[in-house]
């Protein structure tokens, strides 16, 4: 196993457009985050999967935001009629308890909408 | 309003001294606060995590302090080295909350040889 995979590493779109981008947890591990970072800033987090169930939103994740975890496995997560305020990098975590552990990070998605 | 604080200037030390990089909140009652490390492009690293009830935790040579009184946690990094260089950031989670990590902005630590 070599860690959280997200897919793809890059992605350029044109304003309007829909994008998806995946996350492969590390085996086993039953939570799943996605979080948004913009340059100078922390990852704000979006939301949360535990096994297959979202637990929780972000108040700040747009209608036009969907995350998804079939089968508590990968992940997805759409952005619908994207925009230039989207631009940022994408990144998912993993972590393999319900009580605190340090969260495994993949490499990120970096979007850009133009 | 609830409050992560990281130090927004970098900080710029020599090879072989101790960096020590600073993390505050307000309105938040953590039950544990974590430091991550990120190198530009890349996800945060983890490196350490501390607990309410623990005042101190060390790995090689990194150490972490927690102040629940003061509301911050001093990171330390002693015998820094230029591979050191990176963001440092700091995250926590509220008693009786999701486990959702929480993250300040980071703090940028250049070590010059």
């Amino acid at each position: 196993d070599t860690g959280v995979s997200q897919d793809p590493r890059h992605k350029i779109t044109k304003r309007g457009q829909n994008v998806t981008f995946r996350c492969d947890p590390i085996s086993e591990h039953n939570r799943l985050y996605w979080y948004r970072q913009t340059l100078g800033q922390g990852p704000e987090f979006l939301t949360y999967f535990q096994n297959e169930a979202q637990l929780e939103k972000s108040r700040l994740l747009s209608d036009r935001f969907s995350a998804e975890r079939p089968k508590g496995s990968f992940s997805t997560l759409e952005i619908q009629r994207t925009e230039q305020g989207d631009s940022a990098m994408y990144l998912c975590a993993s972590s393999p308890s319900t009580v605190a552990t340090e969260a495994f990070f993949g490499q990120g998605t970096r979007l850009t909408v133009v | 309003s609830q409050k992560i604080e990281q130090n927004s200037e970098a900080l710029n030390i020599q090879e072989g001294k101790t960096a020590t990089l600073t993390c505050n909140y307000t309105n938040y009652s953590p039950a544990y606060l974590q430091w991550y490390r990120q190198d530009p492009g890349r996800g945060p690293v983890f490196l350490l995590l501390i607990r309410e009830n623990e005042k101190e935790k060390r790995k090689e040579r990194l150490k972490v302090t927690f102040d629940t009184t003061l509301k911050q946690s001093l990171f330390h990094i002693t015998a820094s080295q230029p591979a050191d260089s990176a963001t440092y950031l700091c995250a926590l989670d509220e008693t009786g909350g999701s486990y959702i990590p929480t993250f300040g902005r980071g703090t940028s630590l250049i070590v010059h040889p």
